[in-house]
């Protein structure tokens, strides 16, 4: 079975620090993607960022970047330089082809920056 | 470019009643997913629908059901409303290429509250 798990309910971090949003996947499927969603109050999923089983090297875009380490099945979001908008939820989702159907959600992160 | 739009963005509805929720994909994706998110959880996947075809169903009762019209717009309707489908529904669309690379963008959703 295709599991996400994320064991942070919240985070906490100032202005212009880094933070990094655990992650840990399941899945006996070789081919799958694992992607990062931020979820504003208003509710809109908006996508961040991809990392593709096959892909060598760790995805980054812009300030996120993905700690993809495969052998520990874990997809860490990195966040550097904190900004008060990265206020907000944050899901870990995977895509596996053999599972045959569409995202797997974890429960998420709530992440608050301050100023 | 126009994102994912649905509509209406928020339904107050009574047990037992009936509810049609829509939404148009990006122009140029041919996917669409529909997703179930209730306060405080993760996305739960209800269906994708891929060249008017359904590719996925996820663990809903048969009350939920949904179509793609040949403008690759959908409908999601769901019978029998109980006070347990109050949530916000999330409409995502893709190209509709391999599942695991397929990124999925997501529209504002429909709050639906069962009272």
């Amino acid at each position: 079975a295709q599991k996400i798990t994320q064991t942070q309910p919240g985070m906490f971090v100032q202005e212009k620090e880094a933070v990094t949003l655990d992650c840990t996947y399941d899945t006996s499927d070789p081919s799958y993607g694992l992607f990062w969603y931020k979820q504003p109050s208003s509710g809109e999923m908006i996508f961040l960022i991809y990392q593709g089983s096959y892909d060598q090297q760790n995805a980054t875009e812009g300030r996120y970047s993905l700690n993809f380490q495969k052998a520990r099945k874990s997809a860490n979001l990195v966040i550097s330089a904190s900004q008060l908008g990265d206020s907000a939820m944050y899901f870990c989702a995977m895509a596996a082809n053999q599972a045959g159907t569409a995202l797997i959600f974890g429960k998420g992160t709530t992440l608050s920056v301050s100023s | 470019d126009a994102g994912v739009t649905q509509s209406p963005t928020h339904l107050i509805k009574t047990r037992g009643q009936h509810v049609t929720l829509r939404c148009s994909p990006i122009s140029g994706h041919k996917s669409v997913s529909w997703y179930q998110q209730v306060l405080g959880q993760g996305p739960q996947f209800i269906f994708q629908y891929y060249e008017k075809e359904e590719r996925g169903r996820g663990n809903f009762p048969d009350r939920f059901s949904a179509r793609q019209f040949p403008n690759y717009s959908s409908e999601l309707n769901v019978n029998a409303l109980l006070l347990g489908d109050s949530a916000l529904y999330l409409c995502a669309s893709s190209w509709g290429t391999v599942l695991s690379t397929d990124t999925q963008y997501f529209g504002p959703g429909t709050r639906l509250t069962v009272l």
